[in-house]
């Protein structure tokens, strides 16, 4: 079964260094998307990308991060300058509609675990 | 404020059914209700998903009401291996459009 790949598993940077978070999604699917959980808490929507363009972002998505689809197949998160407060899980998504996306599955990588010092 | 709520948590006992709701005031008009699993450490894994009244498929049912201002997940026969949390996952009207918003979380233990 095809599934979404998040590279790495485990990340650990420094307060005000650039992290890049890589995400495989699935071949087929063409809408992709970011979402981010603390510890302990709720799943959150971060951003999400269809045709080489962000289709919506929620308020936590602001001028630190960004995304990209650099190639065919991945589909990067960006965080410019880490604050101790971005330390979460970081999930990629991707569904395969074309349609606007909100009537299809989202399925979800494993995650990236950030942790800012 | 739009929000999607959740209880908390849930107990349960192996074999029983078990009934999850998520209330969502603001759900915008086209926007369908999906429900994941997830296990601690890991990403949410798709359950079900509908847009009104009544879906069901190997695992769940999902009930919606003509409103859909609400929805519950149905897990008809629980096991040991059910215990996880469960989130809601709808499209909210906010002041700034439409918000893919997941719910707050349940968080079900199934006991022997």
């Amino acid at each position: 079964e095809p599934e979404v790949t998040q590279t790495p598993s485990h990340q650990v940077t420094q307060m005000g260094q650039e992290v890049i978070l890589r995400c495989v999604p699935i071949s087929n699917h063409l809408y992709f998307y970011w979402y981010r959980q603390i510890l302990g808490q709720k799943v959150e929507f971060l951003v999400s990308f269809y045709n080489n363009e962000i289709s919506e972002k929620s308020e936590i998505f602001d001028d630190q991060f960004s995304v990209e689809r650099p190639d065919g197949s991945n589909f990067t998160l960006k965080i410019r300058s880490t604050k101790l407060e971005d330390s979460a899980m970081y999930f990629c998504a991707s569904s395969e509609t074309a349609s606007g996306g909100r009537s299809d599955t989202q399925y979800f990588g494993p995650g990236t675990r950030l942790t800012v010092l | 404020l739009a929000k999607t709520t959740q209880p908390i948590s849930m107990d349960s006992y192996e074999g029983q059914e078990v009934n999850i709701t998520c209330s969502h005031n603001n759900i915008a008009t086209n926007d369908y209700i999906t429900w994941y699993q997830q296990f601690p450490s890991q990403g949410p894994r798709f359950i079900i998903q509908g847009y009104k009244t009544k879906v069901t498929n190997e695992v769940a049912s999902l009930f919606i009401p003509a409103d859909r201002k609400s929805s519950t997940l149905s897990l008809p026969r629980v096991s040991l291996s059910d215990t996880a949390v469960y989130y809601c996952l709808v499209g909210l009207y906010t002041g700034g459009g439409n918000k893919l918003t997941f719910g707050t979380g349940t968080q079900l233990k199934v006991e022997l």
